[in-house]
């Protein structure tokens, strides 16, 4: 079965960076894109970026755009959230997520993980 | 202020049927498919719709989706006890270029 298990998350100060990752297995990962999706506490979802299967197109939020990077490694199975200049109103639990069809495709989630909390607080 | 909105709460009895709107425009829910998912506190969302009507593998025929112009809906009919959860909207927007939720709806079994 797909599973989406995202980990780097923790506490830190604004203005500092911090890496997110996402470990996949279950499918074809190089075949999927993906998402990043965030919930701040007591708030709703939040998409935040997604990538194509290959890498060859990202796509962000305008709250994010020049901040965060999303990349991919095929290799590993792996999905990324580059954070840096991290500010409070980056607080949240971090999902990643898989798009909901096979290659060149921008469709919402299917598949989630359990979550990353990200903290941001001097 | 989310570009696509539901109304934050709903309530109905158990075996009652209940309707969640999803309101957005032409860039988005307009043209493109609208899906649904089910959120418990502290777990990560779940695929109840995609593809604007079709039920995700395991969601009992009690969910339904639907769309009409720039406005979507999820039913719940036979509201059981368990369907108390946070449900999202989301959807492709052409204009911003990227998915956008909806802000959620509670709803509560009374």
């Amino acid at each position: 079965q797909v599973q989406l298990v995202e980990s780097g998350g923790g506490a830190v100060q604004p203005g500092t960076s911090l890496r997110l990752s996402c470990a996949s297995s279950g499918f074809i990962f190089e075949n999927y894109g993906m998402h990043w999706v965030r919930q701040a506490p007591g708030k709703g979802l939040e998409w935040v970026a997604l990538i194509y299967f290959d890498g060859s197109e990202t796509y962000y939020a305008d709250s994010v755009k020049g901040r965060f990077t999303i990349s991919r490694d095929n290799s590993r199975d792996t999905l990324y959230l580059q954070m840096n200049s991290l500010r409070a109103d980056d607080t949240a639990v971090y999902f990643c997520a898989r798009v909901s069809a096979a290659l060149r495709s921008t469709r919402p989630p299917d598949h989630w993980g359990q979550g990353s909390l990200v903290t941001v607080s001097s | 202020q989310s570009v696509v909105t539901q109304p934050p709460s709903a309530s109905g009895t158990p075996g009652q049927r209940v309707t969640i709107s999803c309101s957005g425009s032409s860039s988005n829910i307009g043209s493109n498919r609208v899906y649904w998912y089910q959120q418990f506190p502290g777990t990560a969302p779940r695929l109840l719709i995609h593809w604007t009507d079709q039920r995700a593998s395991g969601v009992p025929a009690r969910f339904s989706g639907s769309k009409s112009g720039t406005s979507a809906s999820l039913a719940i009919s036979e509201l059981r006890s368990e369907d108390e959860a946070d449900y999202y909207c989301a959807v492709w927007d052409d204009t911003l270029s990227g998915v956008v939720f909806g802000g959620g709806t509670k709803v509560t079994v009374l």
